[in-house]
């Protein structure tokens, strides 16, 4: 019954790959996010999708491409990956969004460590 | 830019004793959220402060939210070894967006 999962939940890859993560959430939510906390513990806003359209893209480079398929499922690409990307990804979703009084619901974190 | 300061970054304590989790910005937020999050997983929704001057009490935490809607803080008392992980403020507004402070990554010492 987990609300919010994604996969892999550890990533360890080159420099220069291509990777995919996965977020899925079974809570009927229509908005979901994907943040990034790094090594200092600080988490960062990227991308927010409603109902499978993106609402925000918060200066993220674009190696990184998020897909919405469907309003459960929200997957995150990067493309040539640098060190610099190494840190935990979190996805999130909440009922609605722009209220600004929902409530996100984080999923476990993937923890992608580029050597 | 830093719009969400929190304090302090790192915090040591015994069981048994009170602390204060201070959460400040110049700017005006919807609502101002406090999480935790333990160790290999995501953080988790304490609680929402909505109204200036709010204040919620969920058992030995008090949460309250400044008058102007800036500041909030979070007010533990007899803290619990449970009690230790990473708290993280967070200010919301009507745009999808969760702006979070840096987290005060809490000890509390048997």
């Amino acid at each position: 019954d987990t609300a919010v999962s994604q996969t892999p939940k550890y990533l360890v890859t080159q420099m220069g790959n291509d990777k995919s993560i996965k977020c899925e959430q079974n809570l009927g939510h229509d908005t979901m996010y994907w943040y990034k906390q790094d090594s200092k513990k600080f988490l960062k806003i990227m991308f927010s999708y409603n109902n499978k359209e993106l609402i925000i893209n918060e200066t993220v480079p674009n190696r990184f491409s998020p897909k919405s398929p469907d309003k459960a499922h929200l997957n995150l690409h990067i493309n040539s990956l640098e060190l610099g990307d190494s840190a935990v990804y979190f996805c999130a979703s909440s009922q609605e969004g722009g209220t600004g009084v929902e409530t996100q619901y984080f999923g476990p974190g993937t923890r992608l460590l580029v050597l | 830019t830093q719009l969400l300061e929190q304090s302090p970054q790192f915090l040591s304590i015994q069981e048994g004793e009170n602390l204060t989790v201070y959460c400040n910005s110049s700017s005006v937020f919807s609502s101002l959220q406090w999480y935790r999050q333990e160790p290999g997983e995501g953080p988790v929704l304490l609680v929402t402060v909505v109204t200036g001057g709010e204040v919620k009490k969920l058992k030995r935490l008090t949460f309250q939210f400044g008058d102007a809607r800036k500041d909030s803080s979070l007010h533990i008392t007899a803290a619990q070894t449970g009690d230790t992980g990473l708290y993280l403020c967070a200010g919301a507004r009507s745009n999808y967006k969760l702006t979070f402070g840096k987290g005060t990554l809490l000890t509390v010492n048997p």
